[in-house]
């Protein structure tokens, strides 16, 4: 059972332009974080959200966990190159991470020159 | 300051053998979790050591074991390997008790031939 699904899987954009990642879940998380993972490495931790209707800005990126803390979706403005990579939304059940972070399949972002 | 280690980077093993995957924590942390990303699944929870102890394992075999030592690195032990097992085995760290954010390593690629 995927408890976190995301969308797109697959995006490729042109430099410049926006875009926004999704991240759904019918289980209520306590928290969720937002990672970045390039080929052959382990995740990085972008951010994490904890309070339902949080938003919280990185840069270009901006993270919005959903009211009900079942949700949360990441939006880049202007992409660039170097924002290319696996984005991961992993979520937390209970407090201090007894069942670990459930993760979404990800989204495979490719920004063009 | 120094993030998670692991070690070694890629381990190719055959199948029915033994492999041990090793992983050192951020300092200061006392939780590490493992997960295993293999192709097509995303990143699933292994188990998760604080203090010395296990305690909480993932949905897989008794033959994924680890155990935690008093300088808080980890081992990952996999008997009887199949070839399924082929995977980026992850290891990351949190400070517990405390934020759910959790670090990772660069991971070790193991191949079951």
């Amino acid at each position: 059972t995927q408890l976190l699904e995301q969308s797109p899987q697959f995006l490729s954009i042109q430099e410049g332009e926006n875009l926004t990642v999704y991240c759904n879940s019918s289980s209520v998380f306590s928290s969720l974080q937002w990672y970045r993972q390039e080929p052959g490495e382990g995740p990085v931790l972008l951010v994490t959200v904890v309070t339902g209707g949080e938003v919280k800005k990185l840069k270009r990126l901006t993270f919005q966990f959903g009211d009900a803390r079942k949700d949360s979706s990441l939006h880049i403005t202007a992409a660039q190159p170097g924002d290319t990579g696996l984005y991961l939304c992993a979520g937390a059940k209970s407090g201090g991470g007894a069942d670990g972070l459930t993760f979404g399949k990800g989204t495979h972002l490719i920004i063009q020159p | 300051e120094a993030g998670v280690t692991q070690s070694p980077t890629h381990l190719i093993k055959t199948r029915g053998q033994q492999a041990t995957l090793r992983c050192s924590p951020i300092s200061g942390h006392t939780s590490v979790y493992w997960y295993q990303q293999a192709l097509g699944l995303g990143l699933q929870f292994l188990l998760w050591y604080d203090e010395g102890e296990e305690r909480n394992r993932g949905n897989f075999p008794p033959r994924f074991s680890g155990r935690q030592f008093p300088n808080y690195s980890s081992e990952l032990n996999v008997n009887a390997l199949e070839l399924e097992d082929s995977a980026l085995y992850l290891c990351a760290s949190r400070l517990s008790p405390g934020p759910h954010e959790q670090y990772f390593g660069p991971g070790t690629r193991l191949t079951v031939t």
